[in-house]
């Protein structure tokens, strides 16, 4: 079935270091993939997407582009801040039928030291 | 504003209970989803809808059970069946239409005593 792996952390950053977080997925056919970012005891907020083949999404100074050839999702980001600290996850949608359930990875904690 | 409130933000109950999880939206989407958030373990899917008086169930419905009655609303019981329910309970909704994004609420956090 559809699955998709992160990289596992945490990853622990100084303020103005450079972010790179790995997702790999595995699917049939051309699922969409999407990063979303959790703060503490708060629901999910989508940080990004990316819809087919070569796309490259960004918001917020994230980037990640859409690599069918390596299967890949990697978030980046150039500098990162205390405020950036926060919990990832990886997407892709699913498409059993008509429906557009989301395939979670587990999550990777990012944690930006001043 | 539009958006998705989920309520209580806390919960507690006694082991035999069942308890109800409030999701509404204001979004007009059609398609609703419930997710469990364990620690190290990702969202797991329970139980989605796509349209009203219709839904199917996840990865991991067992002990739950849902119900979609009005589009703007997907409540969700846990019962007294599921073993381990302390967990964070989060709802989302989309459109549903393909490769379009979930919105989520805020969470509830279950914890059994």
């Amino acid at each position: 079935g559809n699955s998709v792996t992160q990289m596992e952390g945490p990853v622990t950053l100084s303020e103005e270091a450079f972010l790179t977080i790995n997702c790999t997925y595995t699917a049939t056919g051309y699922p969409s993939l999407f990063w979303y970012v959790q703060y503490p005891g708060e629901g999910l907020q989508l940080l990004l997407k990316a819809t087919k083949a070569d796309d490259k999404g960004s918001n917020k100074g994230f980037e990640a582009t859409y690599r069918k050839e390596t299967t890949s999702f990697h978030l980046e980001k150039g500098s990162v801040q205390v405020s950036d600290s926060a919990v990832y996850f990886c997407a892709l949608s699913d498409r059993g039928g008509a429906t557009n359930k989301l395939i979670f990875g587990t999550g990777t904690l990012l944690a930006v030291q001043p | 504003d539009g958006g998705i409130t989920q309520s209580p933000k806390y919960l507690f109950r006694k082991e035999g209970q069942n308890v109800t999880l409030s999701c509404e939206q204001n979004l007009n989407h059609d398609a609703m989803y419930w997710y469990r958030q364990d620690p190290g373990q990702g969202l797991r899917l329970i139980y989605y809808s796509q349209i009203v008086n219709d839904f199917q169930k996840g990865d991991i419905a067992e002990g739950y059970s849902v119900s979609r009655e009005k589009k703007e609303s997907f409540p969700l019981t846990v019962t007294s069946a599921q073993k381990n329910p302390t967990a964070f309970y989060l709802c989302a909704s989309s459109m549903a239409r393909l490769n379009t994004e979930a919105f989520f609420g805020q969470g509830t956090r279950l914890t059994v005593v």
